[in-house]
């Protein structure tokens, strides 16, 4: 039972047009959301992250984006650098079940320059 | 400061033998997490643990799979009995409880032949 989802594999942008990245889960205890980045042979890093009391949080080029009626965040990227070419991972966590992550199964992003 | 260190970064076992794992976590930081990423794959929580507690093993297979984060020391993934099944990028990751933004390690790749 997949309870975070990202349903596209892979994603390909033009340098400096805009990158966004979905995420859908079904647990409706998640609160707390976060976008993590990865590149080959290394460990992801944390990229942003929302509270489900908001529905938008910005960090430069980065904004999360929360729909909690739709179960739905989405990772805009703006304007897309070719070194922003990674794997991002959508995660989730439940104040009851602790620090622990739930992942979502990554989506390819490539930017083209 | 330096970040979680992981160690070794490649391991290869042959089926049957003991892979041990290890995880120094950020200076400060008294929370440990282990994940393991199969092949095309999101990361999947396996353990959470503090100084010489195991919080949550949730994600632990039943058999064969141990951890510990002694009081001196890095914490040690331990998997006996090694099948093909087990090969995997395990990544550790620390905290400091105030928040969620984990520090991830590089990973450890394992492979089983």
């Amino acid at each position: 039972d997949q309870q975070v989802k990202q349903n596209s594999p892979s994603l390909s942008v033009q340098e400096g047009r805009i990158s966004i990245l979905n995420c859908d889960y079904t647990n409706s205890m998640f609160d707390y959301f976060l976008w993590y980045k990865k590149y080959p042979a290394e460990g992801p890093t944390f990229l942003i992250s929302i509270s489900s009391i908001k529905d938008k949080n910005e960090d430069g080029r980065f904004t999360v984006f929360l729909n909690k009626s739709a179960k739905h965040l989405s990772l805009h990227i703006v304007p897309s650098q070719p070194g922003d070419s990674a794997v991002y991972f959508c995660a989730a966590s439940a104040r009851e079940a602790g620090n622990m992550l739930t992942f979502g199964g990554g989506t390819r992003l490539m930017v083209k320059p | 400061n330096a970040g979680v260190m992981q160690n070794p970064r490649h391991l290869v076992r042959r089926r049957g033998q003991e892979a041990r794992l290890r995880c120094s976590p950020m200076k400060g930081h008294s929370h440990v997490y282990w994940y393991r990423q199969l092949p095309e794959e999101g990361l999947k929580f396996m353990v959470y643990l503090q100084k010489e507690n195991i919080i949550d093993e949730s994600g632990m297979p039943k058999e064969r799979f141990s951890a510990e984060f002694p009081k001196e020391g890095p914490s040690i993934l331990r998997i006996q009995q090694v099948v093909r099944g087990d090969s995997a990028a395990y990544f550790c990751a620390s905290s400091d409880r105030e928040n969620y933004g984990y520090t991830f390690g590089s990973g450890t790749r394992l492979t089983v032949v």
